[in-house]
């Protein structure tokens, strides 16, 4: 079975401040990693992900995460955090078939 | 393409009473999938649906509920005698494909409560 652990329930960055998000997954086979975001009362949008290829992946609004097979760790950063980046982010495993496992979620806060 | 829609956005109702959401994905996408999100954590996978083919049920999913894909457009998640333990956001998402590669694309959610 797959399974993602966001071990961080709450991130706090000053703005133009880096930020990460962490995440480690457990997968038997290659992993297929994924970053949603979710605003208050908005569904959950797609940020990046990793198939295969370069370990640093770069998606929407400035994100890039980084894989890392040895560590089982593809963690979501930003150089510098807007406080607009403010809300909720939950990586995601997919398996073979498209079921997608998410994990508990992380809430980042960026004050101005 | 207005992106996945999903009614109602909030329903309130009495234990007991039985619910229907309706989710409306991306027109070409042939893969459709239900979550549940509960406060504080992740969705959890309900069902999916291959077109109309529906092609796996969580165990979280209990015989009081009941999803449909009947022409392989909408879909609808019926909740038989609701408990107060359905209290959660349910989330339908659509993918173009049924492989690992692609993101899935989510409604904003119908919320239930449970009184």
């Amino acid at each position: 079975a797959q399974s993602v652990a966001q071990p961080e329930d709450q991130v706090n960055v000053a703005e133009g401040n880096p930020l990460t998000v962490k995440c480690t997954y457990s997968v038997s086979g290659n992993p297929y990693l994924f970053w949603y975001v979710q605003y208050p009362n908005r569904g959950l949008q797609f940020l990046l992900k990793y198939i295969t290829g370069d370990n640093l992946v770069k998606g929407s609004y400035g994100f890039e995460a980084e894989f890392n097979k040895s560590q089982t760790s593809f963690h979501l950063k930003k150089p510098s955090a807007l406080v607009s980046d403010s809300a909720l982010y939950f990586c995601a495993v997919r398996d073979m078939v498209g079921k997608s496992t998410f994990g508990d979620g992380t809430t980042l806060t960026v004050k101005p | 393409d207005t992106g996945v829609s999903q009614n109602p956005r909030h329903k309130i109702t009495k234990r007991g009473q039985n619910v229907t959401f309706r989710c409306d994905p991306i027109s070409e996408h042939n893969r459709l999938y239900w979550y549940r999100q509960t406060l504080g954590q992740g969705p959890e996978f309900l069902t999916y649906f291959q077109n109309e083919a529906q092609l796996e049920k969580s165990r979280l999913l209990s015989d009081r509920f009941s999803a449909e894909r009947p022409k392989g457009s909408f879909s609808t998640l019926e909740i038989q005698r609701t408990e107060q333990g359905d209290s959660a956001m349910y989330l339908c998402a659509s993918s173009p494909t049924g492989g690992p590669t692609g993101e899935l694309f989510f409604g904003e959610g119908s919320r239930l409560t449970v009184l």
